[in-house]
């Protein structure tokens, strides 16, 4: 079964202190994985796209690489606003149609002044 | 542009009463999705339309039909509402298909009592 787990499912850090969070996921075949960042209230806001491991991309303070089985999302020296709810999501095959996202629950990060 | 809209922002529903969800994206996506968030689970697709003309089943379609109106409208309608379906739901575009990234609109808070 298809699967994507994140973890941790929340994260508290101080504004600088760098960190990672983590997506592992089981799929019969990526076809991209995808990062969203999600505020309370609001809907996701789409952050990067990974097709093949070893793939890296960077916005601002954040990283986002890919591996084989997981992916990882670095924030360098994390700012409050930087807090906010990140949602990691796989594209495969789903009920023999092809190409719909699979989400994780999230890990809800907090970032202290 | 607005990019994905969605109205309305909150409804509140006794159990058997029946809602159409609206969403129009002005971006000329191809693709439109209908998801679901609830507490401690991921998003989950609810009904997806490939292109004007089609449209098919999510992981959880139950309780559900849409219409794709046109290029840009893409609504859900619940014909007998359940307090199962209290969710926030989200509407979401893709440009030339399924295999594009998504972009999602602001939500739609809904209760059923």
């Amino acid at each position: 079964e298809d699967q994507v787990t994140q973890s941790p499912e929340a994260l508290r850090l101080q504004e600088g202190e760098s960190s990672s969070l983590n997506c592992s996921y089981t799929v019969s075949g990526l076809r991209g994985l995808f990062w969203y960042r999600q505020d309370p209230g609001k809907g996701p806001e789409f952050l990067f796209t990974l097709y093949s491991a070893g793939e890296e991309k960077e916005k601002e303070r954040l990283k986002a690489t890919l591996t084989k089985k997981e992916s990882f999302l670095h924030i360098t020296a994390p700012k409050p606003e930087d807090s906010a709810t990140y949602l990691c999501a796989v594209r495969t095959n789903y009920g023999g149609s092809q190409g719909n996202l699979i989400f994780g629950k999230g890990t809800k990060l907090s970032v202290k002044p | 542009n607005a990019g994905v809209t969605q109205t309305p922002k909150f409804q509140v529903l006794k159990t058997g009463q029946s809602m159409t969800l609206q969403c129009a994206q002005d971006m000329n996506h191809n693709s439109m999705y209908w998801y679901r968030q609830d507490p401690g689970m991921g998003l989950r697709l609810i009904y997806y339309s490939a292109s004007e003309g089609t449209t098919d089943k999510g992981e959880v379609p139950n309780g559900y039909n849409v219409s794709r109106l046109n290029k840009r409208e893409f609504s859900l309608r619940l014909e007998s509402a359940a307090p199962s379906q209290t969710s926030v739901y989200f509407c979401a575009s893709s440009e030339a298909g399924v295999l594009d990234t998504q972009y999602f609109g602001p939500g739609t808070r809904l209760t059923v009592l």
